[in-house]
């Protein structure tokens, strides 16, 4: 059972305008969120982050919105551009004994064209 | 350039040979990673180490044998695969264990079993 989900498995955006990336978890228990960037042959990059205590983090053209009440995180970028295109994942973090656990979405595949 | 390095980029190999992916971080990183990436999956951890102790090992089969002889070196010791173990092999450092910290990835390692 997936415990993150990106439901869109690809998305595709005018550049310029903004992209919307969501994803939906089901443990309640999660209290970090991150996003990372992911292009063709290189390895995922991290991107931006959130804790469970915010609603809320900024950082240049991208900001990621939670809302815990709905398990749902979205990531948006303004204004899009085409090097913005890649796959984006979306990865949740809570205590599992004396380690954290990662879990990840499976990706969406965000295309910006010109 | 993620201060992450992986070798070999792409290896074929065959189901009754032996071969080992390199990875080596020059972050001053002390966790280590072994990650799987199939398609139509997320991304799978495999083992974790701490330290150069092993911290976890997602019930990966005996097939795949990890080795840690220090913070900055991990291998990846494959013997005796099947088709289906074809997949990108990621690895990654953090400062420290778990999902708050940030996860560097290496390029990944494409590996075909024939």
């Amino acid at each position: 059972d997936q415990q993150v989900k990106q439901n869109s498995p690809s998305l595709s955006v005018q550049e310029g305008r903004i992209s919307i990336l969501n994803c939906d978890y089901t443990n309640s228990m999660f209290d970090y969120f991150l996003w990372y960037k992911k292009y063709p042959a290189e390895g995922p990059t991290f991107l931006i982050s959130i804790s469970s205590i915010k609603d809320k983090n900024e950082d240049g053209r991208f900001t990621v919105f939670l809302n815990k009440s709905a398990k749902h995180l979205s990531l948006h970028i303004v204004p899009s551009q085409p090097g913005d295109s890649a796959v984006y994942f979306c990865a949740a973090s809570l205590n599992a004994g004396n380690n954290r656990k990662l879990i990840w979405g499976l990706g969406t595949s965000l295309a910006v064209n010109p | 350039e993620t201060g992450v390095t992986q070798t070999p980029r792409h290896l074929v190999m065959g189901m009754t040979n032996k071969k080992s992916l390199k990875c080596e971080q020059h972050l001053g990183h002390n966790a280590m990673y072994w990650y799987k990436q199939s398609a139509k999956k997320p991304l799978e951890l495999m083992f974790v180490y701490n330290f150069k102790e092993q911290t976890e090992n997602n019930s990966v089969p005996s097939r795949f044998s990890p080795e840690c002889p220090n913070s900055s070196h991990l291998f990846l010791h494959l013997h005796t695969l099947q088709p289906e173990d074809s997949a990108l092999y990621l690895c990654a450092s953090s400062h420290g264990q778990g999902g708050r910290n940030t996860i560097y990835f290496g390029e990944g390692s494409w590996l075909t079993v024939v």
